[in-house]
């Protein structure tokens, strides 16, 4: 299976600016997920990134508030913009790979 | 769409005790089935999957078998340990991957 490497690990940061966090892939894979964690919650997916062409995003998400890029088939980067808190969870990034999905190890927001 | 229903915890049990976790799920298609395990503070890890009916994962003593008659995907362990105490996730895979609401189990010694 692919490994990710996800960071930042954890941040805090304070309510109206912006964090971005980014994933980079030890393969090259075609579809990339975002998912938000928030406290005592399960996943829930953000958006589909696939490389050279705009990210399709879930209902309840959108790209002003959360834009992503994918510039490679081995990396993609989540922002997370104008922060509140309640935009403190956890966020993940996800592969698919030809053995199944692949998850970073996530990072942990806290906004205050 | 697809969607994962998962039973409700909190779920404490005494060690050795068996486990069981209730997954049911809905989809269009064929999906793939997977629990994923959550240990306190970490990420989330792969525990077993099955990718068609009838099939079994196995994983460090869990077990799951896709039903589809029933649309299940339940979890069971025989004899749960202190260690085992996790946040399990139930997820389908189609077009993305859906994940149930988590069930936290607690292991007493």
């Amino acid at each position: 299976s692919a490994v990710i490497s996800q960071k930042p690990s954890r941040d805090i940061c304070q309510r109206g600016t912006s964090l971005t966090i980014q994933c980079q892939v030890d393969s090259q894979v075609t579809m990339m997920f975002w998912y938000r964690q928030q406290p005592g919650q399960s996943l829930t997916l953000i958006a589909t990134a696939n490389q050279g062409s705009e990210a399709t995003y879930e209902s309840g998400f959108v790209i002003d508030k959360f834009p992503i890029s994918r510039p490679n088939l081995t990396f993609s980067t989540l922002t997370v913009s104008n922060m509140s808190p309640e935009d403190s969870s956890i966020y993940l990034c996800s592969e698919q790979g030809p053995r199944g999905y692949t998850f970073g190890s996530g990072t942990r927001l806290t906004v205050v | 769409g697809d969607s994962v229903t998962q039973m409700e915890g909190p779920v404490t049990l005494s060690e050795e005790a068996f486990l069981t976790i209730n997954c049911t799920y809905t989809a269009t298609g064929y999906p793939s089935l997977f629990w994923y395990v959550q240990y306190p503070g970490e990420g989330l890890q792969l525990l077993l999957k099955a990718t068609k009916a009838d099939d079994k994962g196995s994983n460090k003593g869990f077990e799951a078998t896709y039903r589809k008659e029933t649309t299940s995907f339940h979890l069971e362990k025989g004899s749960v340990q202190v260690s085992d105490s996790a946040v399990y996730f139930c997820a389908l895979s189609g077009n993305d991957m859906r994940f149930g609401a988590g069930t936290r189990l607690t292991v007493k010694p």
